[in-house]
């Protein structure tokens, strides 16, 4: 089975460009969270995905994010335009439906805005 | 202050040795996970709890729900266990709360 992938795994981009990064989840998990750390600071919480919808987006910074799971397979998150501060790693996880189900993590995207 | 809290946020021990990291928080929680990160790789579930204790291998994780403790535990420590290892809790919701992180090495 394969795991939690996530692509690309580093990214450069220049301040003002746009930057999408993707995960392809474990097949057959409906749940399917983002999380980013910046720079020194704690991994947190950006959103949650249950199949196709977003069922909680409370830790998305603002509207220069924007995140998609067409289909309720892969998601995207999108950054337009992308900021220094924006720079971090991004992790994807996913997980089967239930409260307490084990999420699995991809190997995160290293975004770099200079 | 952080709703999770880890001790020590570095730790170096010399191989052989035992180690315990330790995670306190303040939220109420359904579940708390101990995760592993190798320098420059992705994040590894290495354990889920909610409550008592569990063991994999050399690592044993215990959680005080009463106290809101709990403490990971590294038994034999070995050189290829450096690495950061993270609490993280879930609350009501499906969000998980993450921790600082602590840093491990283990020197030869």
């Amino acid at each position: 089975e394969a795991g939690v992938t996530q692509f690309p795994s580093h990214s450069v981009i220049e301040k003002g460009q746009t930057v999408t990064l993707r995960c392809d989840p474990i097949s057959g998990h409906d749940n399917l969270y983002w999380y980013r750390r910046v720079m020194g600071k704690e991994i947190k919480f950006l959103l949650h995905f249950v199949k196709e919808s977003k069922q909680d987006e409370s830790g998305m910074p603002n509207n220069r994010f924007l995140a998609e799971r067409t289909g309720g397979t892969y998601s995207t998150l999108k950054v337009q335009p992308a900021e220094l501060e924006d720079s971090g790693v991004y992790f994807c996880a996913s997980s089967r439906m239930g409260m307490n189900t084990e999420a699995f993590f991809g190997q995160g995207t290293r975004l770099t805005v200079v | 202050k952080n709703e999770v809290e880890q001790s020590p946020q570095n730790l170096t021990a010399q191989e052989g040795e035992f180690i315990t990291i330790n995670c306190s928080y303040s939220v109420g929680i359904s579940a708390l996970h101990w995760l592993q990160q190798h320098p420059g790789g992705g994040i590894v579930s290495l354990f889920m709890l909610s409550s008592g204790k569990k063991k994999h291998g050399r690592l044993i994780a215990t959680i005080n729900i009463q106290e809101k403790h709990s403490s990971l535990h590294i038994t034999a420590s070995h050189p290829r266990d450096s690495a950061v290892y993270i609490c993280a809790v879930k609350g009501s919701n499906y969000q998980l709360i993450w921790g600082a992180g602590t840093k491990l090495i283990i020197k030869p």
